[in-house]
């Protein structure tokens, strides 16, 4: 079975402007999940979808968006970056049942300059 | 605001020996509990779950799940050079929040 992937796999973007990343889920999960991974503040939740209804949402400013389409696969939007919007981008593929177990794609390394 | 917390390390052992790594979490109505490994430059890797007390086995990790102490744990018995990484402890709340809280990981050094 396929794993979750993301793409692109690296970006290098300036200030200001806007990126979209993309990930498709495992065959058959209907929840993505995105994270942003910095190495001071760790794993942070950014949102959950199941199909296509957001259904958890961190707190992150509303420059940072998502959606899911009808076949599971998922992108987010940063808009007008910050220099602190440099991360890893983590996309998790979940059933989005009772236990919730989480499988990460390689995810994005996003570079603002 | 819900936390989960790990020593941050590093923890370093000796090869054959075990590793043990500590999670706290503040959430009392969490569910769920999981250990992701994630090497240096690549992205986590589910190697446990545990949802309910005492002991779970698979190769050589156990996980332990203490929702009383609200503590759980990872031992990784016979600890391989290959073990070296960061281990994050996760928590899911359970009900409608899908999202899990991670701590900030454990860096785990196995020496030769």
């Amino acid at each position: 079975k396929a794993g979750v992937t993301q793409t692109p796999r690296y970006l290098i973007k300036t200030r200001g402007q806007q990126v979209t990343l993309s990930c498709s889920p495992i065959s058959g999960h209907r929840s993505v999940s995105w994270y942003q991974q910095t190495p001071g503040q760790g794993l942070q939740f950014l949102f959950e979808y199941f199909s296509e209804t957001q259904r958890n949402k961190g707190n992150f400013p509303g420059r940072f968006s998502g959606r899911q389409f009808s076949n599971s696969r998922s992108e987010m939007n940063v808009s007008t970056l910050e220099l602190g919007d440099s991360a890893l981008y983590l996309c998790a593929s979940s059933s989005g049942q009772e236990y919730n177990e989480q499988f990460f794609g390689p995810g994005t390394r996003l570079t603002v300059l | 605001q819900k936390e989960v917390e790990q020593n941050s390390g590093p923890l370093s052992v000796p090869e054959g020996a075990i590793a043990s790594l500590n999670c706290t979490y503040s959430d009392r109505g969490s569910q769920s509990f999981f250990w992701y490994r994630q090497y240096s430059g690549k992205s986590p890797e589910l190697i446990m779950s545990i949802y309910s007390n005492g002991d779970k086995e698979d190769g050589r990790f156990t996980a332990q799940l203490n929702k009383a102490s609200q503590y759980v744990s990872l031992l990784i018995r016979d600890s391989q050079p290959s073990d070296s990484a960061t281990y994050l402890c996760a928590v899911h709340s359970g009900g409608s929040n899908y999202k899990l809280t991670f701590g900030k990981g454990t860096l785990l050094t196995v020496n030769p």
